[in-house]
């Protein structure tokens, strides 16, 4: 199993640019998370999905959407990015009565 | 979900035990600890979690006092390889009303030294 992929892994963009992140997982679970982390800082959550065709807004959602058409990939978007955008982007998926979430390896988004 | 504190970093000599406290002072009577560590630049991983009682899985220990005010993750043979930021976050049980998201602060960065 391939666990929690993120594509990109690195990507600059330019003010007003849009983007799109991509997150998969293999493991058939029905909750993904969209995280950012900034330098020094613990990661923030920014949208969460409970399962397929729903979503939800976590603490920082401004500037950001989501889709979670199919259960194993969950998109983050970026309609017109900012520089206060750039950061890691973390991606983490957990099975219904699991506690434990499974993180991927990150998208590093720099936006000049 | 109750927010905790934690020193912001600590060291460990390598072969030794490393000690990393959190205080959550406001927990409350259903709600869990947590910890996860990162090393550098990966995604988070889960490390062991408990409500009452102390835990220990392959990785660590989990120490939490009677009154659940404060607790401390123990690995108990740190080698070079710990070395990352470790986060104690405390959670409501999975419920209808909770997702599972997870609240984290700036944890403790734990330096292992040869």
């Amino acid at each position: 199993n391939a666990g929690v992929t993120q594509t990109p892994k690195f990507r600059v963009l330019k003010t007003g640019q849009s983007m799109t992140l991509l997150c998969a997982q293999d493991m058939n679970h029905e909750y993904m998370y969209w995280y950012r982390q900034d330098p020094g800082m613990g990661l923030r959550l920014i949208h969460y999905s409970v399962g397929e065709g729903t979503t939800a807004k976590g603490e920082v959602p401004d500037g950001y959407n989501v889709s979670r058409l199919k259960k194993q990939n969950f998109l983050l978007g970026l309609e017109s990015a900012a520089p206060s955008q750039t950061s890691v982007y973390f991606c983490a998926s957990r099975n219904g009565g699991g506690n434990e979430q499974f993180f991927g390896p990150g998208t590093r988004l720099t936006v000049l | 979900d109750a927010k905790t504190t934690q020193p912001t970093s600590m060291d460990c000599a390598e072969g030794r035990a490393a000690n990393l406290p959190c205080n959550h002072s406001t927990i409350s009577g259903n709600e869990y600890v947590y910890w996860y560590r990162q090393i550098h630049s990966q995604g988070p991983q889960y490390i062991i979690h408990g409500l009452k009682n102390n835990e220990t899985n392959e990785m660590a220990s989990l120490i939490i006092t009677e009154d659940r005010k404060s607790s401390t993750l123990i690995l108990p043979h740190a080698t070079l390889r710990d070395t990352a930021v470790y986060y104690c976050i405390v959670r409501l049980p999975l419920g209808s009303s909770n997702t599972g998201k997870l609240i984290f602060g700036q944890g403790t960065t734990l330096q292992v030294k040869p």
